[in-house]
């Protein structure tokens, strides 16, 4: 089976610029995960949708995160304006079922704000 | 909220030696899952691991989830180099739409 699909693989913006990151999950998956990795850190959920619908965005700064997942299918990420302490990989991934599925991660994207 | 945390935070070990890391929750966990990430890769799933006790070996990896739900183990027996990486656990959040939280990972060298 085709694996998730992320792009870019890398960015680099300035700080207040913003930017989108884009994931396509494995076919059939229903529930889609956004995290984000600092490096040498383990993976932070920054928002979890179940079909097209958000389970969990706890942890999102809503104040300049934003994150859309029409149709239930692919999903985009954005982040309006950027700041320094963005910078991370930018993980997404996909699961069959929920949390108790194991999820499958995609290459993630590598945002570097400058 | 729930927290998990992994020790060590590192390991160095020489090639044929074995290794450990350690997961523990501040809360009883439903079910917990280990990954693992290669240097500039992404985690890939290893087990799942679901009932009290349970033991699960996959070749030289050994994993344990503890009586009480709320810590876990894997041993590797005689590394090689290919099993350099970051092994991180996760488990569902219960009160966040059961939300998996990753521990900060640790992170193994294998040196020949």
């Amino acid at each position: 089976e085709a694996g998730v699909a992320q792009s870019p693989r890398y960015k680099i913006i300035e700080k207040r610029q913003s930017v989108a990151f884009w994931c396509n999950p494995i076919s059939g998956h229903a529930t889609l995960y956004w995290y984000q990795q600092i490096l040498g850190q383990g993976p932070k959920l920054l928002i979890q949708f179940q079909n097209n619908g958000v389970v969990d965005d706890s942890q999102l700064p809503k104040d300049r995160f934003s994150a859309e997942r029409l149709k239930g299918v692919d999903s985009t990420l954005k982040i309006q304006p950027a700041k320094l302490e963005d910078s991370a990989v930018y993980l997404c991934a996909s699961s069959i079922r929920d949390s108790w599925s194991p999820l499958h991660f995609g290459n993630g994207t590598r945002l570097t704000v400058t | 909220g729930q927290q998990v945390m992994q020790i060590p935070q590192y390991q160095h070990v020489q090639e044929g030696e074995d290794f450990t890391t350690y997961c523990n929750s501040s809360t009883t966990l439903s079910n917990i899952q280990w990954y693992k990430q290669r240097p500039g890769g992404h985690p890939v799933f290893l087990i799942q691991l679901v009932k009290s006790g349970e033991v699960k070996k996959q070749k030289r990896l050994t994993f344990q989830f503890g009586e009480a739900k709320k810590n876990s183990s894997l041993h590797i027996t005689a590394t090689q180099t290919t099993d350099v990486g970051t092994y991180f656990c996760a488990g569902p959040e219960s009160n966040s739409g059961y939300a998996l939280n990753f521990g900060k990972g640790t992170s193994l060298l294998v040196t020949p």
